[in-house]
């Protein structure tokens, strides 16, 4: 079975663009989360996808924006990117929301963001 | 709220050495315990979970973890490293009502020869 894979990879912007990241969770897993990985914050929550409905958002300023599809697919837009968006940003993946008798949240790759 | 403290942000050690990663871990009610290894410019992998039951938790590539309740511990060992253990290891901790785990700060296991 495939793993959770996310899409690009690498990417460059310039401070006030926008960036559209995505995640294809692993098949039939249908709670899909983000979170943002930098070395000063460390991993941190954005939000938590399940069955196209978002459930919960992280402490992050609305400029950070999320979606999930009917087939699972999830993806997340930051519009007016600044400096300090610059991080590594995971996607993963579950069959039942996170916390749900201890549901464990398999990983992609994620996608490293370099904002000049 | 759940919070998680891992010790150490970094650990040297030589190849075939044991090695424990320390994480203690805050939380008011019962939660679930987990650690994550990245190796460079992964995401993370599942290395082991503590759901309910025995407290001594057997995972992949020899790691095991021991839930310690009383001492709100979740510590990660390793009886003999290798080099290719060298990676960042998070503790994370997540609640029943919980919607996103809590990670701690990481720590980064250096194994040399």
């Amino acid at each position: 079975k495939a793993g959770v894979t996310q899409t690009p990879r690498y990417l460059i912007k310039t401070r006030g663009q926008q960036v559209t990241l995505s995640c294809s969770p692993i098949s039939g897993h249908r709670s899909v989360s983000w979170y943002q990985q930098t070395p000063g914050q460390g991993l941190q929550f954005l939000f938590e996808y399940f069955s196209e409905t978002q459930r919960n958002k992280g402490n992050f300023p609305g400029r950070f924006s999320g979606r999930q599809f009917s087939n699972s697919r999830s993806e997340m837009n930051v519009s007016t990117l600044e400096l300090g968006d610059s991080a590594l940003y995971l996607c993963a993946s579950s069959l039942a929301p996170p916390g749900q008798s201890g549901e464990t949240q398999y990983f992609g790759p994620g996608t490293r963001l370099l904002v000049l | 709220a759940q919070s998680v403290t891992q010790l150490d942000s970094q650990v040297p050690v030589f190849e075939e050495a044991p090695v424990e990663l320390r994480c203690n871990y805050s939380s008011s009610v019962s939660v679930y315990l987990f650690w994550y290894v990245q190796y460079p410019n992964q995401g993370l992998q599942l290395l082991l979970k503590y759901l309910s039951g025995s407290t001594l938790v057997k995972g992949i590539n020899g790691f095991e973890a021991e839930f310690n309740k009383s001492q709100t511990s979740f510590h990660l060992r390793k009886p003999s490293v290798h080099i290719s253990d060298t990676a960042e290891y998070f503790c994370a901790v997540i609640s029943n009502s919980g919607y996103a785990l809590n990670f701690g700060k990481g720590t980064s296991l250096l194994v040399t020869p």
